[in-house]
């Protein structure tokens, strides 16, 4: 079983549509997530991160954790064409590692 | 803001070549860690290193080594170039302290091509 997983895609949502990408993981004692956004050919940029149980909200992204089914989200309002990027979720183990865990990847497309 | 700078952003070499890739941050950071990216195969780690002088195998440790004689600094080296090492290479750095919210910030990458 894949430690972590994401749908590959394209997802693709028109401009101003909510953008909801998923995230699963094996890893039960898992503690922190990650996501991070990667235009092409560019380098990964954290978005936001969660490691508590429910919702969190930066701006127009907001995370979302539920630990007892090993599943985090990535919800985006409001879509823009600029938000068109590859999304990478990232699991850390727990404070004494070091280490994250990425997934391959779901690549969004956001329509004018 | 971490800046995570590396050597060059893309590289040509020879089959059977000696390679260096460096790294560099300016923020302190305690570990840092070396990614080839593949198209389909995600990120996958080479090496990681937690202080100076140390390091450790990531997930495809062969064919590479690495050396960090200096904080700030961590190498990447591949002693005999092959073709299927042809790749994005991705340095990263992390503060260390072992917090949950510790997150990892990239340099620009590395496009290598060996011929």
């Amino acid at each position: 079983q894949k430690e972590v997983e994401q749908n590959s895609g394209p997802l693709s949502v028109p401009e101003g549509a909510i953008a909801s990408l998923n995230c699963t993981y094996s890893d039960r004692g898992s503690q922190s997530f990650f996501w991070y956004r990667q235009y092409s050919g560019k380098s990964p940029e954290l978005i936001m991160f969660i490691y508590s149980n429910g919702d969190k909200e930066d701006g127009r992204f907001t995370a979302q954790l539920n630990k007892a089914s090993q599943y985090v989200s990535l919800l985006i309002r409001d879509s823009q064409p600029s938000d068109s990027a590859t999304y990478l979720c990232a699991v850390n183990k727990g404070s004494g590692y070091s280490t994250l865990t990425f997934g391959k990847g779901t690549m969004l497309l956001v329509s004018p | 803001d971490v800046k995570v700078t590396q050597s060059s952003r893309y590289l040509v070499k020879r089959t059977g070549e000696k390679v260096f890739l460096e790294c560099v941050q300016d923020m302190d950071h305690e570990n840092m860690f070396w990614y080839r990216q593949d198209p389909g195969l995600g990120l996958r780690l080479i090496y990681f290193s937690y202080d100076v002088k140390m390091k450790e195998k990531g997930d495809i440790p062969e064919g590479y080594s690495v050396s960090r004689e200096k904080k700030e600094r961590f190498s990447l080296i591949l002693e005999s170039a092959s073709t299927n090492q042809t790749s994005m290479y991705l340095c990263a750095s992390q503060s260390g302290r072992g917090a949950l919210e510790e997150t990892q910030y990239f340099g620009p990458g590395t496009r290598l091509l060996v011929l």
